[in-house]
């Protein structure tokens, strides 16, 4: 089955420690992109891959690190979580960036 | 800078009734792609269209349809005879995907309520 898998689902920590959330997709998609979603400001684009070893800043990078060593996973890197790092967040892939993307079931993080 | 805006926060029908979702969008380019996703109470999020800037039809998918209008900028979404299970929060998108970059921006989203 075709997907985006997130790992973890949920996830409570503390400030400052740091955390890894991981994204794999098997479609072999290029494109790889992580979101968050806030209350009131949608979905927002943190950092984007378009192939291994490429990445950039979307439109809110600050806080966040990522890393593209296989086409397949694109983990986001909290080195030193704040509480304003508190959200829901999605990984998406996409064979483009003129074709749909596909997204991952969301993690929900706090930070406490 | 692209923009989407959907300036319905909030909408609620009653069950039968026919809805439109509002989304305008601003970019410099002439080459670019549109998107609505759905995002029910479960969280996910589920794509439901994608036009690009050079195809004007409107599309039909069952109690769906696409308004896509060039000349104001806008890409409307109509449910006819909504039904319980549209209840969700509808997103719109818009992707510029230019040489060495890619930027999909996403609207606030608006949140459908079907009423029983």
């Amino acid at each position: 089955e075709a997907q985006v898998t997130q790992n973890p689902r949920y996830l409570i920590t503390v400030t400052g420690k740091k955390l890894t959330v991981t994204c794999s997709q098997n479609m072999n998609h290029e494109y790889m992109s992580w979101y968050r979603q806030d209350p009131g400001l949608g979905l927002r684009q943190i950092y984007y891959s378009m192939n291994v070893e490429v990445t950039d800043k979307g439109d809110v990078p600050e806080g966040y690190k990522v890393s593209r060593k296989e086409k397949r996973n694109f983990p986001l890197i909290l080195e030193s979580p704040s509480p304003n790092q508190t959200s829901l967040y999605f990984c998406a892939s996409s064979l483009s960036g003129r074709q749909e993307a596909f997204f991952g079931q969301g993690t929900r993080l706090t930070v406490v | 800078a692209q923009k989407v805006t959907q300036a319905q926060t909030e909408i609620s029908v009653v069950e039968k009734e026919d809805v439109t979702l509002d989304c305008v969008y601003e970019t410099r380019d002439t080459t670019y792609y549109l998107f609505w996703y759905k995002q029910p109470p479960s969280g996910e999020l589920v794509f439901l269209i994608r036009r690009n800037s050079f195809d004007e039809q409107n599309e039909i998918s069952g109690r769906y349809s696409w308004n896509f209008q060039k000349s104001t900028s806008s890409f409307n979404f109509t449910i006819t005879a909504s039904q319980v299970v549209d209840s969700a929060v509808y997103f719109c998108a818009l992707s510029e995907s230019g040489a060495g970059s890619y930027q999909l921006t996403f609207g606030k989203g608006t949140k459908l309520s079907v009423i029983p």
